[in-house]
């Protein structure tokens, strides 16, 4: 199976830049890289993904490096909504494979 | 667009019994996944239906099956239960991103089953 590394918790302060790093150094070239946290008493929501290229959306954005074998999910303005735990997907196929998540706490 | 649907949301049941959790998804996706998160091992992938057939299967006992129907709908059901079988399992349906032709989940809430 695709591995992804995380850390398993980050602090931020509210409304400052997060960057979240995963490490999945055995990605293949097909592989895409896909982000989804999850909220307390939920199911996973999806924040973003991408291949090759540094991808934004209205959520968040995906740095990607150059090797493909690290990436950070990148969020502006960090809200104490944003507190859950963010994983980091390798997507083969139709299979997602989950790390363990890096569990991000906001301080207000 | 109603998300995707999982019943029961709550249960409790008793070593040996069987269980069988339901899955709605968002309408027009054709493909379910089901996973099991537990705090020791994470999110777990279960396995994959796409129009009533099985793609994927994780590296889960054969006591764990499912099945699709013809609406997409899903089943999965836990035979002879264990204690370790108590978790929260995830079903998601999938969408194709029309930027990237990648496959995207959209997960339910989850039915949390406790095994006594």
């Amino acid at each position: 199976d695709a591995k992804t590394t995380q850390p398993n918790s980050m602090e931020s302060n509210e409304e400052e830049p997060v960057h979240l790093p995963c490490n999945h150094s055995t990605i293949s070239g097909t592989d895409y890289i896909h982000w989804y946290r999850q909220l307390p008493s939920q199911g996973p929501e999806y924040v973003i993904h991408g291949l090759t290229s540094n991808v934004n959306n209205r959520m968040a954005s995906l740095a990607i490096a150059e090797d493909r074998k690290s990436s950070t999910l990148i969020l502006h303005r960090a809200t104490l909504r944003d507190a859950a735990v963010y994983y980091c997907i390798l997507n083969t196929g139709n299979q997602f494979y989950f790390g363990t998540g890096t569990s991000l706490t906001v301080i207000p | 667009k109603a998300g995707v649907t999982q019943t029961p949301r709550y249960l409790i049941k008793t070593r040996g019994q069987q269980v069988t959790l339901s899955c709605s998804p968002i309408s027009g996706h054709r493909s379910v996944s089901w996973y099991q998160q537990t705090p020791g091992q994470g999110l777990q992938f279960l396995f994959e239906y796409f129009s009533e057939t099985q793609r994927n299967k994780g590296n889960f006992p054969g006591r764990f099956s499912g099945r699709q129907f013809s609406n997409s709908r899903s089943e999965m059901n836990v035979s002879t239960l264990e204690l370790g079988d108590s978790a929260l399992y995830l079903c998601a349906s999938s969408w194709t991103a029309l930027s990237s032709g990648a496959n995207v989940l959209t997960f339910g809430a989850g039915s949390r089953l406790t095994v006594l």
